[in-house]
This record gives C-alpha cells, sequence and structure tokens, in this order.
C-alpha cells in the first residue's frame, strides 16, 4: 500500500525565508508525486508533479521539489517566502498504474512578517 | 465551465438525514474522484467514475454512502442517515483523457462541506 508522511503539521517562516516543506512516500511501483496548496474555503490547486524525466520540478509561485528515489523523498522548497504563500500545502502519490491519490495530513505554512 | 464545481458549498443536516452532494467535472474529463476530508486530515479517497462506470469504490467507508454518475458527467454523492462522524469536507475532482497533456493531473472542485448535527 502506498503512504505519504508529512513532517511538521505547522511550519512558521519569516517574510523572505527559505520555505522546506518535508514530503517522505512509500510505493512499491513507480510513484508520480505531486504537491498541491489549499487556500482557507478553497479546494485544492496544484503546485507541481513528478511524473518521469527530470527529478527537479518547478512549479508556481516559485515553488520546486526534487524527486530523491534513494531517499523516497519530495521535497518542496521556495528561496523567499512571501505573505500570499500562507495556506495548507499536501503532498500525494498516485503509483504509475492506478488513479487515486494518497495524500499526507497536509503542512499548515505560517509566514510572519 | 472553467473549472469542476460542486454545490452546495456547505450544508447542514441533523443526524439520520439523507445528503446529496453535487459535482460537475470539467467538460471532457472522463474520470472523476470523490474525496473525504475530515477537520485536520488530508484528503482520502472515496470513490471513481470513467465516464459512467464506477471502477472503484474501496474507499466509501459504509453501505450508507452511494454514488453514481448515470451519464458520464454530473456525479452524485448521497449519504443515507447521516451519522456525525460523516461531517468532514467532501471534495471532487476530474482528469482530462489521458492522451492530452495534463492527463495525470486531478483538478479540484472548492468542495462541500457537511456539517451533521
Amino acid at each position: 500500500a502506498q503512504s505519504v508522511t508529512q513532517l511538521g503539521s505547522h511550519v512558521s517562516v519569516s517574510e523572505g525565508a527559505l520555505v522546506l516543506l518535508r514530503c517522505n512516500y512509500s510505493s512499491s511501483v513507480p510513484p508520480y508525486l505531486f504537491w498541491y496548496v489549499q487556500y482557507p474555503n478553497q479546494g485544492l490547486q496544484l503546485l507541481l508533479k513528478y511524473t518521469t524525466g527530470a527529478t527537479l520540478v518547478k512549479g508556481i509561485n516559485g515553488f520546486e521539489a526534487e524527486f530523491k528515489k534513494s531517499e523516497t523523498s519530495f521535497h518542496l522548497t521556495k528561496p523567499s517566502a512571501h505573505m500570499s504563500d500562507a495556506a495548507e500545502y499536501f503532498c500525494a502519490v498516485r503509483n504509475l498504474y492506478g488513479n487515486k491519490l494518497v495524500f499526507g495530513a497536509g503542512t499548515i505554512l505560517r509566514v510572519k512578517s | 465551465g472553467a473549472g469542476v464545481s460542486q454545490s452546495p458549498r456547505y450544508k447542514v443536516a441533523k443526524r439520520g438525514q439523507d445528503v446529496a452532494l453535487r459535482c460537475d467535472p470539467i467538460s471532457g474529463h472522463v474520470s472523476l474522484f470523490w474525496y473525504q476530508q475530515a477537520l485536520g486530515q488530508g484528503p482520502e479517497f472515496l470513490t471513481y467514475f470513467q465516464n459512467e462506470a464506477q471502477l472503484d469504490k474501496s474507499g466509501l467507508p459504509s453501505d450508507r454512502f452511494f454514488a453514481e454518475r448515470p451519464e458520464g458527467s454530473v456525479s452524485t454523492l448521497k449519504i443515507q442517515r447521516t451519522q456525525q462522524e460523516d461531517s468532514a469536507v467532501y471534495l471532487c475532482a476530474s482528469i482530462p483523457p489521458r492522451r492530452l497533456a495534463g492527463g495525470d493531473t486531478q483538478y479540484f472542485g472548492p468542495g462541500t462541506r457537511l456539517t451533521v448535527l
């Protein structure tokens, strides 16, 4: 069975500081990996995804993530946090042959001015 | 429409009442998913349709939950005899055909927040 672990349910950074949100997954087959962002009372918006090819993936709003197979990780980073980045972030995995997404529990990002 | 739409956005039900939640996927999207998101948790898979066929319903928590998509477009998630533990946000997502760009990405609606009193 697939699973996703997001380390840290809450992360707080200062505006302009590095954002690092951690995601580790387990999957017995090659995974597709996703990061979604959820603003209050809104649905999930795709930030970026890894399917095949280049392991460093760039997404919207300056976010990027690197797929590291040896570490079974897909951590999300952004060099400089902006106040508008405050939201909840979800990492998800889908295997090559399946359809449903398996989500982590989410990380709430707080950005301090 | 431009995105996945869901209605109602908010629903309050008394325990024991039946509810129906609607999802309108993006036009042309053949695959449709339902997820349940409890407070403070990530979404959890409920069921999956390809066109009108329900191919996976392994995530439905009990036989009180029923989903349909009779014409392969709009889908309805029905919960019978609601219980307090059914309180959650119910999310719908759809996927473009695999042959198109982005055919591996689920596009989510805003969700329906169900509160069972």
